[in-house]
């Protein structure tokens, strides 16, 4: 089956930094990449997502890029804010019904 | 739009008894899956449905079961429990066929004393 590594475990950055979050997979058949944002206490929230056929993504502060060929992708996040503190999940999908996740990354923003 | 919601919130059960968590999906969302979320193993995936079927099923033992109603409603059961089943309990809709985005519930937690 499909394995997917992130990295970082942590991350912190002072606010208004960049954030950079990095996943692999191994599944050349994945063809769906999306991120999901869990605060304390919540589910996982879709912040963005990619497919195969695009290289990458923005919205607003956040951006995703899919390398396909090194079978990776990775989550930006500019100007941090103290809300983005969060841990931040990848993960990857041939079929769009069962999805295999990163091990999440803890990011804190320093006001 | 109303989300994804899943009740009971909270849960404590003894070892050896069983439980049945409910997730309600979006409107109009046919597809549900069930993760359990847990510090040691991150999400790891149990089931998914679709239209009362169930379309694929993660590496969980037997014990770990679900079902989906004709109105999409899901139920998760699981049977004999053990310690290590105390996790947070997270269920997602999609709308399956080619809708891939997946949105999650609150989640249960579960714990097994």
């Amino acid at each position: 089956g499909e394995n997917v590594e992130q990295h970082p475990s942590t991350l912190s950055v002072q606010e208004g930094d960049s954030a950079v979050i990095k996943c692999t997979y191994s599944d050349s058949a994945s063809n769906y990449f999306p991120w999901y944002k869990q605060e304390l206490g919540k589910g996982p929230q879709l912040i963005i997502d990619i497919r195969s056929n695009v290289g990458e993504k923005k919205d607003q502060r956040i951006a995703v890029t899919l390398n396909k060929t090194a079978k990776h992708f990775s989550l930006h996040i500019t100007e941090t804010q103290p809300e983005d503190s969060a841990v931040y999940f990848c993960a990857a999908s041939e079929t769009g019904n069962q999805f295999y996740f990163g091990t999440g990354t803890s990011l804190t923003v320093i006001p | 739009k109303a989300g994804v919601t899943q009740t009971p919130r909270y849960l404590i059960k003894t070892r050896g008894q069983q439980v049945t968590l409910s997730c309600s999906p979006i409107s109009g969302h046919r597809s549900v899956s069930w993760y359990q979320q847990t510090p040691g193993q991150g999400l790891q995936f149990l089931f998914e449905y679709f239209s009362e079927t169930q379309r694929n099923k993660g590496n969980f033992p037997g014990r770990f079961s679900g079902r989906q109603f004709s109105n999409s409603r899901s139920e998760m059961n699981v049977s004999t429990l053990e310690l290590g089943d105390s996790a947070l309990y997270l269920c997602a809709s999609s709308l399956g066929g080619n809708g891939y985005e997946q949105y999650f519930g609150p989640g249960t937690r579960l714990t097994v004393t």
